[in-house]
């Protein structure tokens, strides 16, 4: 399995962009990048997800590397609400599991 | 919003009862999972369901059952519960197994076994 290597915790000012990385060298051709966050113990929240392209929608932005080896999740402007547990997760070929790692506990500050 | 609601919310049982779990969604999608989630293990899968009596198990199936009966409703059984059990149970829905497809979760049901 692809697997993904984040940092543990990041701190970011609020109104500034926060830049969450994210480490996926064993990443397969057919096979995604997914990003969830977890707020509290509330049920994991999908944020965006690629392949080779960089992806926006409404929450965030995907930036995945041309060798697609790592990827950045972009929150442009961090609000406090965005304080939570961000996961960086492969969704793996013909595997119906998606596996969640420790993620990046993400700390938005006043 | 996904429409998945996961019953009860909270429940606390004592050891050896057994305790179902319940899974509804409204979105008519194929693919139902269980996940428990602990400190220090992220989600693990429990168990999944690829269509209605299709399910096969997870990474963590010991000590765990589910039924699916109809497309909307997946059961989660422990049929003799135990503290190790005690967890965060994440209900979550996928319309196919690609991996260009996103799951969406339910809120949760926070378990605990005395």
């Amino acid at each position: 399995d692809a697997k993904t290597t984040q940092p543990p915790s990041m701190d970011c000012a609020e109104g500034r962009a926060a830049n969450l990385p994210c480490n996926h060298s064993t990443i397969s051709g057919n096979e995604y990048v997914y990003w969830y966050r977890q707020i509290h113990s509330q049920g994991p929240q999908y944020i965006i997800h690629g392949l080779k392209n960089n992806e926006t929608n409404e929450m965030a932005s995907l930036i995945i590397t041309e060798d697609r080896k790592s990827s950045t999740l972009i929150l442009p402007h961090a609000t406090l609400r965005d304080t939570a547990v961000y996961y960086c997760i492969v969704r793996v070929a013909d595997n119906n599991d998606m596996r969640f790692g420790a993620g990046t506990r993400l700390t938005v500050k006043p | 919003d996904a429409g998945i609601t996961q019953s009860p919310r909270h429940k606390v049982t004592e050891t050896g009862t057994p305790v179902t779990l319940r899974c509804h969604q409204t979105e008519n999608h194929r693919y139902m999972y269980w996940y428990r989630q602990d400190p220090g293990h992220g989600l693990r899968l429990i168990h999944y369901s690829y269509g209605v009596k299709d399910t096969d198990k997870g990474e963590v199936s010991d000590g765990y059952s589910v039924s699916r009966s109809k497309t909307e409703d997946f059961l989660l059984t422990l049929e003799s519960a135990t503290s190790s059990q005690t967890s965060v149970y994440f209900c979550a829905i996928s319309e196919s197994r690609s991996t260009n497809e996103k799951l969406f979760f339910g809120s949760g049901t926070q378990l605990s076994v005395l």
